[in-house]
Order: C-alpha cells, then sequence, then structure tokens
C-alpha cells in the first residue's frame, strides 16, 4: 500500500521569500513517480511537477522545484520568490508504474500556504 | 483544448435519488478515475480504468458504480444517494505508461440533503 504523509497543515510565507513544503511517502513499489498538484480557492486542481523515482535530478518546473531524497523517502516542495498567487492547498501524491498501480493517486492531506506582504 | 470535461457543476439530491456524473476527455487517454475530496482532506480514489471496458474498485468504492464503454466517458453513478455521498468529484485521466501527470476536471460539487 501507497502512503503520503504532509505534516503542515498550514505554512505561511512572506512574498517573494522561499518556503518548503514537506511530503514524506512510503510504498513498495520499486518504480514510483511523486507528483505535486495546487489547489486555489477555486478547486481546480493544478499540477506543478513531477518526480519519477529513477530520475537522476531533482525536478524543476520554473519556480517550483522537488527536493528528491529517495533514502528518506521525503519529495518536499520548494516555492521560489513566492507571489500572492501562490496562496493555495498544495497536495502531494505518488502512484506507481505497474499497470495496476499507475493508474491510481494516493493524496496526502494537504498543506495551506498563505503568501503574506 | 477541453481536456478533462466533468458535469453537471453543481447538483443538490435528495436521499435516495440516483444519479450519474459526467466526465468526458479528448486526449486518447487510457486511464481514467474518479475521485472524491471531503473537507480537510486529499482526493481519495473512488473507481478507477485502464482502459475501455475495463474498471476496479479504489479505496472507496461502496454506492458508486462505474463503465467505461469508450476511451473518452468514464460516468460515475450514484446508485441511492446518502448524504454521507456529499462531496467533491474530481475525474482525472493519463497516459498508460505510468509517468507524466494526472489531468483532472474542474470537479462536481454534489450536496444530498
Amino acid at each position: 500500500a501507497q502512503k503520503i504523509t504532509q505534516t503542515q497543515p498550514g505554512m505561511f510565507v512572506q512574498e517573494k521569500e522561499a518556503v518548503t513544503l514537506d511530503c514524506t511517502y512510503d510504498t513498495s513499489d520499486p518504480s514510483y513517480g511523486l507528483f505535486w498538484y495546487k489547489q486555489p480557492s477555486s478547486g481546480e486542481m493544478i499540477f506543478l511537477i513531477y518526480q519519477g523515482s529513477y530520475d537522476q535530478q531533482n525536478a524543476t518546473e520554473g519556480r517550483y522545484s522537488l527536493n528528491f531524497q529517495k533514502a528518506r523517502k521525503s519529495a518536499n516542495l520548494v516555492i521560489s520568490a513566492s507571489q500572492l498567487g501562490d496562496s493555495a492547498m498544495y497536495f502531494c501524491a505518488m502512484r506507481g508504474k505497474d499497470t495496476g498501480t499507475a493508474s491510481k493517486l494516493t493524496f496526502g492531506t494537504g498543506t495551506r500556504l498563505q503568501v503574506t506582504l | 483544448n477541453a481536456g478533462v470535461t466533468q458535469t453537471p457543476e453543481f447538483q443538490v439530491l435528495k436521499t435516495g435519488q440516483s444519479m450519474t456524473l459526467q466526465c468526458a476527455q479528448d486526449m486518447n487517454h487510457e486511464y481514467m478515475s474518479w475521485y472524491r475530496q471531503d473537507p480537510g482532506m486529499g482526493l481519495r480514489l473512488i473507481h478507477y480504468s485502464v482502459g475501455a471496458g475495463i474498471t476496479d474498485q479504489g479505496e472507496v468504492p461502496n454506492g458508486y458504480n462505474v463503465s467505461r464503454s469508450t476511451t473518452e466517458d468514464f460516468p460515475l453513478r450514484l446508485l441511492s444517494a446518502a448524504p454521507s455521498q456529499t462531496s467533491v468529484y474530481f475525474c482525472a485521466s493519463s497516459h498508460g505508461d505510468g509517468s507524466g501527470a494526472q489531468h483532472f476536471g474542474d470537479g462536481t460539487r454534489l450536496s444530498i440533503l
């Protein structure tokens, strides 16, 4: 079974500062993918970044980077230069690579990020 | 670029009524899934499909049925609505190679009275 743990229910960050949202995971799959999604107050799920378990480098997408530490089973999201529009709920999720697990995302409970002036 | 389209956007039902939530995708994705999101929680998987004609149960399947007659469509049926099924329902799709993101629809906000 797969499990995602996000231990920070809420975070505050000042505009233009960097922030790290924590995510740890547990899985028995030898190959898996890790995702971060953003859910603004309007409710839609927006894909931010993906990290494959065998990727050699940490994933980056613009201001988002994923600090992947496989031995520690952590996949923290780093947002650089925070903007007011980054205020939202952030979910960490994972899925396996096998047919049985690749179609299923397991989500954490989320971290609510508030960016302040 | 429609992506994943869910209808309706909002719905109010009475206990015991049945209804179908529609989901369609135009990206030729093999995999489709239904999730529910309850307040303060992440998304939980209801049912999923790895291709036309193939469906399976997720974490919270009770009270829901699905079918996948075409690659594009994956409707979710509530058989006899209960107040515990009040939730936001998301449909998602992805390619079948296990990489890349699941693309989500905008959600259906369902209230059962």
